[in-house]
């Protein structure tokens, strides 16, 4: 079945250690998001790739980095991760303009 | 800029009961709109989108959505709910043409037996 996959599942890492987290498609989607969503809260968007071009959200903090080497993979990074980073990070796949995204099932990222 | 407005943050209902999830948005230019749903630690999944047409929407698991532009409302509905429907949902809405989405916080349905 095409999807959304997102490695890992589950990431612990310690304050201001480096953590990348992934996310690969199927489906052969042009455009790829990355969502942060704390507890009880709409995902908020972090950044998306409409093909090769990144487009950053206003407000997304400078720790937070992206990569898409291909169509099929997008990565996340956290270069020095803090407590407020934990939170779900969802990945999400998109035909274009105007069409439903797809999401991952996400990465539940703890801070210690 | 777009914006959406979830009234309820929580709807108690009871199995077998109907249920209408409300949802405004605001923006100044014609819009997409659309419901998710999100079981504890997953990731969301479409209920149903409008993009243009018959202004009465029907999704997956019995769900079903009445997009007003004259309220700009986009309120989800199911006649009948079950247990299995416990989750939080979003409702959101994006600009014709564009790529991104603006999210409401979140209702979250809990169907109690």
């Amino acid at each position: 079945d095409a999807m959304v996959i997102q490695n890992p599942r589950y990431q612990v890492t310690q304050f201001g250690k480096p953590v990348t987290l992934s996310c690969s498609q199927t489906l052969n989607h042009n455009v790829m998001y990355w969502y942060q969503q704390k507890s009880s809260q709409a995902p908020k968007l972090l950044f998306h790739y409409y093909d090769k071009d990144f487009n950053n959200e206003a407000d997304t903090p400078d720790n937070f980095q992206s990569r898409r080497p291909n169509t099929s993979f997008c990565f996340l990074d956290i270069r020095s991760p803090g407590l407020g980073d934990a939170a779900m990070y969802l990945c999400a796949t998109s035909i274009g303009q105007g069409y439903e995204q797809y999401f991952g099932p996400g990465t539940r990222l703890t801070v210690t | 800029a777009q914006s959406v407005t979830q009234l309820d943050s929580q709807v108690p209902v009871f199995e077998e009961a109907p249920v209408e999830l409300r949802c405004n948005y605001s923006s100044s230019v014609s819009v997409y709109l659309f419901w998710y749903v999100q079981y504890p630690n997953q990731g969301l999944q479409l209920l149903l989108k409008y993009l243009s047409g018959s202004t009465l929407v029907k999704g997956i698991n019995g769900f079903e959505a009445e997009f007003n532009k004259s309220q700009t409302s986009f309120h989800l509905r199911k006649p009948s709910v079950h247990i299995s429907d416990t989750a939080e949902y979003f409702c959101a809405v994006g600009p014709s043409g564009y790529s991104t989405l603006t999210f409401g916080k979140g209702t979250m349905l809990l169907v109690s037996p």
